[in-house]
């Protein structure tokens, strides 16, 4: 059982250059979501999804996309790397909605140049 | 705007004494309050969670303390060890909701 795995952990991108952050769960979780965590201001929601098939935006989605095809996979596509999208990205899953709690991946640390 | 505002930013505190990080919210629709702890490269777990019908939760040497007319929780670490030295983030959920927001954090240090 390994939990929420995210790869890579570490990424080095240039501007413009487009990439797909993969986080999958084994837990049969029903909601998963991307959180990038910034100095000084907490862990901020990119995108969720409450099952398979259905996604919404968080309060940061500008520049970022998600699907959710499986119950297991939810992959966070940035489509033209910025600068200001360097930061460390969480994927996290909980059994539902409720979001009781949250299991996090180990994070991804972006660098865009 | 972050809608649930966390103090210290960062707080050292001696091996036995006491640490206290504060939150504090708007949204009165918020309706269970989370704590997770974070050690470097890894994420966030959670620590401990109250719900808004109940002023104090207690689990070992961690304490929430919550006041609803002041819209005010807070994380009370007793007896701090070196091993409690971590990131703190307080969190505030709309159970109706599917928006689990965090406050900015707080970098806990304590020295042996």
């Amino acid at each position: 059982n390994a939990g929420v795995t995210q790869t890579p952990k570490f990424q080095v991108l240039k501007t413009g250059q487009s990439m797909t952050l993969q986080c999958a769960q084994d837990m049969n979780h029903e909601y998963m979501s991307w959180y990038r965590q910034d100095p000084g201001m907490g862990l901020r929601l990119i995108h969720y999804s409450v099952g398979a098939g259905i996604t919404d935006q968080g309060e940061v989605p500008n520049g970022y996309n998600v699907s959710r095809s499986t119950t297991e996979d939810f992959p966070l596509r940035l489509l033209s790397a910025a600068p200001s999208q360097t930061s460390v990205y969480f994927c996290a899953s909980s059994r539902s909605q409720a979001q009781k709690k949250l299991f996090f991946g180990s994070g991804t640390q972006l660098s865009v140049l | 705007q972050q809608q649930v505002k966390q103090s210290p930013q960062s707080l050292i505190v001696q091996k036995g004494g006491i640490s206290i990080i504060n939150c504090a919210y708007e949204n009165t629709a918020f309706d269970y309050f989370p704590w997770y702890q974070q050690f470097p490269g890894k994420g966030p777990a959670l620590l401990i969670a109250i719900r808004p019908d109940v002023s104090e939760k207690k689990e070992g040497r961690f304490t929430i303390s919550f006041n609803k007319s002041a819209k005010q929780f807070s994380l009370h670490i007793m007896d701090s060890q070196p091993g409690d030295s971590a990131t703190y983030f307080c969190a505030a959920l709309e159970t109706s909701g599917s928006r689990l927001t965090f406050g900015e954090g707080t970098q806990l240090t304590v020295n042996p």
